[in-house]
């Protein structure tokens, strides 16, 4: 059983074009997140959802807009790409504490490499 | 603000080497969590640890071992005996409890070891 699942997991596009990526989790996690990582490997916080509600959105440009159906389902739209926009993009989740307000563990889906021609 | 910081960029070793990957952390929260992640050829970031920062028991999971010390504000990860299936990028992370949790990464050690 895959606990987060992201597709596709290569999408290659041409400059100005409009694309989605899905995902979707099945171990009943409250919050939903998505990270960049650059060409250099950086790993860097976009945003994240919590039930449904946007917590974070990290200085993204609003070209990238997160839609969050339920709270299994994160998905990700960029409008126009740019080839800056080329990366891998993760999907995470984790759920809140008994206490909180830390979460468990994020796990993390496998990926979607980016590529902007 | 936080940050966590891997200065070692890539480590060479050969089989059956030990190996340690540094991490050093920066944070003004008291209670954070930190994290080891595994990013293999394949490319998915596999979870390794997490550690309370009110636990500074050091931790041992087969081959690998965690050395945390909040003194030097330190999470260390030690791996015995390294085999080439350990080769991989690995990233050391700090979360930020009052915000959501997010992962704070550092940019990562590539280890690569030979047979």
């Amino acid at each position: 059983d895959t606990a987060v699942s992201q597709t596709p997991k290569y999408l290659v596009t041409q400059m100005g074009n409009d694309k989605s990526i899905k995902c979707e989790q099945n171990l009943g996690h409250d919050t939903m997140y998505w990270y960049k990582q650059d060409s250099k490997k950086f790993l860097k916080i976009m945003f994240s959802y919590n039930n449904k509600e946007l917590i974070i959105n990290e200085t993204v440009p609003n070209r990238f807009s997160p839609k969050s159906p339920d709270k299994a389902h994160l998905n990700l739209h960029i409008n126009s790409l740019e080839l800056g926009d080329s990366a891998v993009y993760f999907c995470a989740s984790s759920q809140e504490l008994a206490g909180g307000p830390q979460r468990d563990t994020q796990y993390f889906g496998p990926g979607t490499r980016l590529t902007v021609l | 603000a936080q940050k966590v910081t891997q200065a070692q960029t890539e480590i060479s070793v050969v089989e059956k080497e030990d190996v340690t990957l540094d991490c050093v952390y920066e944070t003004r929260d008291t209670t954070y969590y930190l994290f080891w992640y595994k990013q293999p050829p394949s490319g998915e970031l596999v979870f390794l640890i997490r550690r309370n920062s009110f636990d500074e028991q050091n931790e041992i999971s087969g081959r690998y071992s965690w050395n945390f010390q909040k003194s030097t504000s330190s999470f260390n990860f030690t791996i015995t005996a390294s085999q080439v299936v350990d080769s991989a990028v690995y990233f050391c992370a700090l979360s930020d409890p009052y915000n959501t949790d997010k992962l704070i990464f550092g940019t990562g050690t590539r280890l690569q070891v030979f047979p």
